[in-house]
């Protein structure tokens, strides 16, 4: 079975524009989270996608959105891109209840 | 805010040695999970140990649970140069499904 998926794998973006990220869970998972990483803050929870719905949300700003589609392939959004949003982003799928996750390789993104 | 604490901040050892690293929360919890990240990819999920039980093996990883104490310590037998990495733990408090991650515990094992 093929693991979870995340591209692009890098990405430098500029002050002030958007980015989009994209996930692509295990087959036959239904729940795709996305997390930030970065060496300040640590591992954050950003959002949880569950059969197209958001189901759980983290504390962040509205700059930071999500959706999921109907195979469950999920995207991440941002906004207005600032330097502290600079971090690696990690996508992670499991098959319902948020219990063992499988997470990508993450996609690591530079703003400049 | 971050849930779960490990300690120590990093470990260096010797291969064949033991590793122990320790988690505490601070609330009630459903479960506990342990992860591996090696050098800032994705984490692997190495271990879930629920609130009803007070340990769990698998491999040379043995994990205990101590609700009374809102700990938990994860132990690394006859240790490896790969098994050089972070080691995370992950908590759900009670109620919620949002996972909240400790700063991780940096290993290093000689070869």
């Amino acid at each position: 079975k093929a693991g979870v998926t995340q591209t692009p794998r890098y990405l430098i973006k500029t002050r002030g524009q958007q980015v989009t990220l994209s996930c692509s869970p295990i087959s036959g998972h239904r729940s795709v989270s996305w997390y930030q990483q970065t060496p300040g803050q640590g591992l954050q929870f950003l959002f949880e996608y569950f059969s197209e719905t958001q189901r759980n949300k983290g504390n962040f700003p509205g700059r930071f959105s999500g959706r999921q589609f109907s195979n469950s392939r999920s995207e991440m959004n941002v906004s207005t891109l600032e330097l502290g949003d600079s971090a690696l982003y990690l996508c992670a799928s499991s098959l319902g209840a948020l219990g063992e996750q499988f997470f990508g390789p993450g996609t690591r993104l530079t703003v400049l | 805010s971050q849930q779960g604490e490990e300690d120590p901040q990093a470990l260096s050892i010797q291969e064949g040695e033991n590793a122990t690293m320790n988690c505490s929360y601070k609330t009630s919890i459903n479960n506990l999970q342990w992860y591996r990240q090696n050098s800032g990819r994705g984490l692997v999920h190495l271990i879930l140990i629920r609130s009803n039980e007070r340990e769990k093996h698998s491999g040379r990883l043995r994990v205990t649970l101590d609700t009374s104490k809102k700990s938990s310590s994860l132990l690394i037998t006859a240790s490896r140069a790969a098994d050089t990495a972070s080691y995370f733990c992950a908590t759900e408090e009670g109620g919620s499904y949002i996972p909240t991650f400790g700063r991780g515990t940096s290993l290093i094992v000689h070869p």
